[in-house]
């Protein structure tokens, strides 16, 4: 089985734009975890989507959204960037809802200028 | 809420010796899991080992392994045979048990260089 794969891996974006990284499971992968990585936060999470619908969010702003499609895929969007969201965003995958393991993408390298 | 200590910002070992690394917890759940997570330069986060709250016995993955204290809400893991391909920045992270998802929790890391 192919791992999990992110899209872009590298990004570079102004302050006040917007960006939509996505998140390709495992196949039959139903849950999608998204999460940043900074040096000073160390690693957060931001949400999950499972079957199409958000399960759990973390303690981020508004700006951060995201989706997920009937394929499972994800897309998490940043609007209006600020420089602090430079960061790795992680988004890792899990078979259905009785299961614990985590399987993580390589990331998407975010720098914002 | 739930959080996950690691005291141990850096630590280094010499090649083929065992090394242990400390993770400290606090929640309110009876049952959850427990892991350590790998991330070597490459940035890829890997599974190292997990463990199930509701299970008594220590975990073990080849050479490694977990001193799990449910009561004291500690859990360590030991590297044994350590090897230069094991220098990494090392995760410890809860997860609420079965249905609550795909959160987890992270501490803030412990570095880790195997020298030769």
């Amino acid at each position: 089985k192919a791992g999990v794969t992110q899209t872009p891996r590298y990004l570079i974006k102004t302050r006040g734009q917007q960006v939509t990284l996505s998140c390709s499971p495992i196949s039959g992968h139903r849950s999608v975890s998204w999460y940043q990585q900074t040096p000073g936060q160390g690693l957060q999470f931001l949400f999950e989507y499972f079957s199409e619908t958000q399960r759990n969010k973390g303690n981020f702003p508004g700006r951060f959204s995201g989706r997920q499609f009937s394929n499972s895929r994800s897309e998490m969007n940043v609007s209006t960037l600020e420089l602090g969201d430079s960061a790795l965003y992680l988004c890792a995958s899990m078979d259905r809802a009785g299961e614990n393991e985590q399987f993580f993408g390589p990331g998407t390298r975010l720098t914002v200028l | 809420a739930q959080t996950v200590t690691q005291s141990q910002p850096e630590m280094s070992v010499q090649e083929a010796e065992t090394v242990t690394l400390s993770c400290t917890y606090d929640t309110s759940e009876n049952n959850y899991y427990l892991f350590w997570y790998k991330q070597p330069p490459s940035r890829q986060m890997i599974l190292v080992i997990r463990q199930e709250a509701y299970k008594q016995q220590n975990a073990t993955e080849n050479r490694f392994s977990v001193n799990f204290q449910k009561a004291a809400k500690s859990f360590s893991l030991k590297i044994s045979d350590s090897q230069l391909g094991d220098t990494a920045m090392y995760f410890c992270a809860f997860m609420k048990h079965a249905f609550g998802g795909g959160k987890l929790i992270f501490g803030q890391g412990t570095e880790l260089s195997v020298k030769p």
